[in-house]
């Protein structure tokens, strides 16, 4: 069974770094298969697919238009997690922010972190 | 990137009623098209991939079809368990994109 356990700060300050972690059980970052994904949810933007990482003998990166100068996901393979890093957030990037595992579709997500953007 | 346009925004259902909730795609899709539900304060599930194949685990009474533009997903007998937000999702071009919802509430 697939499980995936978000940590962050809910909290970050406008023009700053908005930084999460998501800690995959029973799978492998690695995985020949699956792929890692940030997603977000407002109000305003609705659902927004923000980026993925997956492993096919390298690593592999996408990212949505929309945060692609701003945006990294990184695996990190000795912890067996992902990472979001949204670089100079504005009260836009206020989201509830979902990790999610799926090659094109989100099968399983993490519980959702609120970050709020504000001073 | 592919625009999906959910309708209608909110459909008021008695429970034991049937559902009918669209979906419409900017361009073709193919058959990449998933249904997720929502409930307040969750994340969204999977209920439907490749537009008319359940998820494991979600019952029978939800059944999607369509391909190309248009597609549908069908709640038959509407259970109190099933009243929520529900969203679609393409995959046919990155980024992978979504309706903005339909909420299904109690008539």
């Amino acid at each position: 069974q697939v499980q995936l356990q978000q940590s962050g700060p809910g909290l970050v300050k406008p023009s700053q770094t908005l930084s999460l972690t998501c800690a995959i059980s029973g799978d492998s970052v690695s995985s020949n298969s699956a792929a890692w994904n940030w997603i977000r949810q407002s109000p305003s933007r609705g659902l927004e697919w923000l980026g993925r990482t997956y492993y096919r003998s390298q690593w592999y990166y996408d990212y949505a238009d929309s945060v692609k100068s701003r945006i990294t996901i990184n695996p990190d393979t000795s912890k067996n997690q992902f990472s979001l890093q949204l670089k100079s957030v504005t009260p836009e990037d206020t989201a509830v922010y979902y990790c999610a595992r799926g090659r094109v579709i989100a099968g399983h997500w993490g519980q959702g972190t609120l970050v709020t953007v504000s001073s | 990137e592919i625009v999906m346009t959910q309708s209608p925004a909110t459909l008021s259902v008695s429970p034991g009623e049937r559902a009918t909730l669209s979906c419409r795609a900017s361009q073709s899709v193919s058959s990449d098209l998933a249904w997720y539900q929502q409930k307040p304060g969750q994340a969204p599930r999977l209920l439907i991939h490749s537009a008319s194949t359940r998820a494991t685990g979600i019952p029978d009474r939800f059944s999607g079809s369509g391909s190309g533009t248009e597609f549908t997903l069908t709640i038959s007998s509407l259970q109190s368990e099933d009243f929520g937000f529900y969203y679609c999702q393409q995959y046919e071009n990155w980024p992978w994109t979504f309706g903005q919802g339909t909420k299904v509430e109690i008539k």
